[in-house]
């Protein structure tokens, strides 16, 4: 079984670039979140989508953005990258279960894209 | 969401067992006490989750005093490979989403 996988692993931009990252989530999940963490620094949350929608945002512009397919899987798209976007990127998914508190609602987590901005 | 307090840095040898400490001294009643880990350039790992009662897993044991505002993560033999940042999060009831805060570095040493 699949955990959830991110794609690159890798990337390097310059600064004004576009980029988007790849995430598939851990099969039978169907909700994905996106965090940036800085080196040194904890996860922040960037948003979350389920059912094709982003339901949640975090304290981000709206460089970022996102979209998730009818497969779960998802995309992060940031814009006009700054040399403060570097950082790695990490999805994580969960299962939203009908009747169940949303804090019960464990996510796991990928590996991360490491993004260099140059 | 509750805010979280945890060590900066541990010491733990291995074999022996590991308590990580998190005060979440303004924790709702609703509330998730999480933990998670990060061995480093890894993505965060799930290790355990409970709301009142102490819970225990093949992972680790979370103690959570009756008040709710302090809890201990437990690793009771640590090895090398539990070298890793340990975060501590309250997660609110109705949102589905972390706040990871800065976490406690665990250094087990042989």
């Amino acid at each position: 079984d699949a955990g959830v996988t991110q794609s690159p692993t890798h990337l390097i931009k310059t600064r004004g670039q576009q980029v988007t990252l790849r995430c598939s989530p851990k099969s039978g999940h169907d909700t994905v979140s996106w965090y940036q963490q800085a080196l040194g620094q904890g996860p922040q949350f960037i948003f979350q989508y389920y059912e094709e929608e982003e339901r949640q945002r975090g304290n981000f512009p709206d460089r970022f953005s996102g979209h998730q397919f009818p497969n779960y899987s998802s995309e992060l798209n940031v814009n006009a990258l700054l040399l403060g976007d570097s950082a790695l990127y990490l999805c994580a998914s969960s299962l939203v279960v009908a009747g169940e508190a949303l804090a019960k609602n464990i996510q796991y987590f990928g590996a991360g894209t490491r993004l260099s901005v140059l | 969401d509750a805010k979280t307090t945890q060590p900066t840095s541990m010491d733990c040898a291995e074999g022996r067992a590991a308590n990580l400490p998190c005060n979440h001294s303004t924790i709702s009643g609703n509330e998730y006490v999480y933990w998670y880990r990060q061995i480093h350039s890894q993505g965060p790992q799930y290790i355990i989750h409970g709301l009142k009662n102490n819970e225990t897993n093949e992972m680790a044991s979370l103690i959570i005093t009756e008040d709710r505002k302090s809890s201990t993560l437990i690793l009771p033999h640590a090895t090398l490979r539990d070298t890793a940042v340990y975060y501590c999060i309250v997660k609110a009831h109705n949102f589905n989403k972390f706040y990871f805060g800065s976490g406690t570095k665990l250094n087990v040493k042989p």
